[in-house]
């Protein structure tokens, strides 16, 4: 089945320490998204890619990189800049003329703070 | 910017109860409207979406939800909740047109509790 695959499931960070979690989709995609969560606050766009060797800053870049050298994958770095990192973290994809169609989900990523 | 706004963080009704979910968003074009819901520790998992083929929109698991131009308003609502119905609902809307490539903005979310 085809499907977005977050890894890992739950991910600790040292302080000045740059963490990576993993974001590979097997559904064809152009589009892919970074979303940080927390408590009563939705979902918050981190970046986002329409197509490989593209991507744009959303509203919450500050602390964190991405990159796209491949269609599958959209891997976020959490870097030490970020001074408050704790947060559930969620990879989307979407078809690029996504008008109307949805965005998907993987199961996400939880990064505490050590 | 877009602006979603779902009215009640936090919803409680008892098994077997109507289920009212509120959402409002702020456009003078009425945008794409999409309904998640999320169990914990999981992703976001589409209920229903809005494209204007009708205004009264169909989903899974027994949820349906209206669109009103007038009210500017997308509200989800189940007739008969069931226990598996507790989870945190997500509305979020996309833009027609424009260059937003894509993106959705989300609503807060309503923590929805069923009591047995």
């Amino acid at each position: 089945d085809g499907g977005i695959t977050q890894s890992p499931k739950y991910l600790f960070r040292k302080e000045g320490q740059n963490v990576t979690l993993s974001c590979e989709q097997n559904l064809n995609h152009d589009a892919m998204y970074w979303y940080r969560q927390d408590p009563g606050q939705g979902l918050r766009l981190i970046y986002y890619s329409q197509i490989v060797n593209d991507f744009q800053k959303g509203d919450i870049a500050e602390g964190y990189s991405v990159s796209r050298e491949k269609k599958e994958s959209f891997p976020l770095t959490v870097t030490s800049a970020q001074k408050n990192p704790t947060a559930f973290y969620l990879c989307a994809s979407s078809k690029r003329d996504n008008k109307n169609q949805p965005q998907h989900f993987g199961d996400g990523t939880r990064l505490s703070i050590l | 910017a877009q602006s979603v706004t779902q009215l009640g963080s936090h919803v409680s009704v008892s098994e077997g109860a109507l289920v009212l979910l509120r959402c409002n968003y702020s456009s003078s074009v009425p945008p794409y409207l999409f309904w998640y819901v999320q169990y914990p520790n999981q992703g976001l998992q589409l209920l229903l979406k809005y494209t204007s083929a009708a205004t009264l929109v169909k989903g899974i698991n027994g949820f349906e939800a209206e669109f009103k131009k007038s009210e500017t308003s997308f509200h989800l609502t189940k007739p008969s909740a069931h226990m598996s119905d507790a989870a945190e609902y997500f509305c979020a809307v996309r833009r027609r047109g424009g260059s937003t490539l894509g993106r959705l903005y989300f609503g807060r979310g309503t923590q929805l509790t069923v009591w047995p």
